[in-house]
């Protein structure tokens, strides 16, 4: 696509839940970023991917995050049984080179999760 | 470890005013120094980037923004703002040992007619 993809767009998730968050990257793109936003706070690093290998996972919060890429394209990022803490925006990049990049991420528009 | 700090949460200008949005990074030697906007609903859009060179950059929007090595600062500016430039601008970081970008809080741009 013309773009970096996320969906839903929009998740609504009970507390204990577990949701996953689509990010469908730039054709071709070898690195990958999640990124958490809370309200009124900067992105908050999570995880990166070089093709499918997971380089840096080193921002997820705890063991009930987890990401994959397996075939170095789409990445999905998914919470196990979800808290209230775990509302925010899930954002996802990515960017043409690998390790030692230092380009332009591309974002895609996000993926708000409110968890009751 | 490397760090953003935008000092202002909230700015707010007058349409046709200059703009000057302030970011100051921590780390030892030469950064690569961005800035983004987010629009609302949006994801975040490169304006414009440093790695070497000429300390004045100019990016998208008529933006531009200045390295200034003695401050450890990155500060974006436009002559005269528009209303659409009302949005959220991050600044971020890479280290030179490091690709993952580290982002600023923010600086919300609030632009009155």
């Amino acid at each position: 696509g013309a773009g970096v993809s996320q969906s839903p767009r929009y998740k609504v998730a009970k507390r204990g839940q577990d949701v996953a968050l689509r990010c469908d990257p730039i054709s071709g793109h070898v690195s990958l970023f999640w990124y958490q936003q809370a309200l009124g706070q900067g992105p908050e690093f999570l995880t990166y991917f070089q093709n499918e290998a997971q380089l840096d996972k080193s921002g997820l919060p705890s063991d009930r995050f987890f990401a994959e890429r397996p075939e170095g394209s789409v990445s999905t990022l998914k919470i196990q049984r979800t808290q209230q803490e775990d509302s925010a925006v899930y954002l996802c990049a990515s960017s043409l080179a690998g390790t030692g990049n230092t380009g332009e991420l591309f974002f895609g528009e996000g993926s708000r999760l409110t968890v009751l | 470890a490397q760090s953003v700090t935008q000092p202002d949460i909230h700015i707010t200008v007058s349409e046709g005013a200059s703009l000057e949005l302030r970011c100051n990074y921590s780390y030892g030697a030469t950064p690569y120094l961005f800035w983004y906007v987010q629009s609302p609903g949006q994801g975040l859009q490169l304006l414009l980037k440093y790695f070497s060179g000429d300390t004045l950059v100019q990016g998208i929007k008529g933006f531009e923004a200045e390295f200034k090595r003695s401050q450890s600062s990155f500060n974006l500016r436009k002559p005269s703002v528009h209303w659409s430039d009302a949005a959220e601008y991050f600044c971020a970081v890479n280290s030179g040992g490091s690709y993952i970008p580290t982002f600023g809080r923010g600086t919300s741009l609030i632009v009155h007619p």
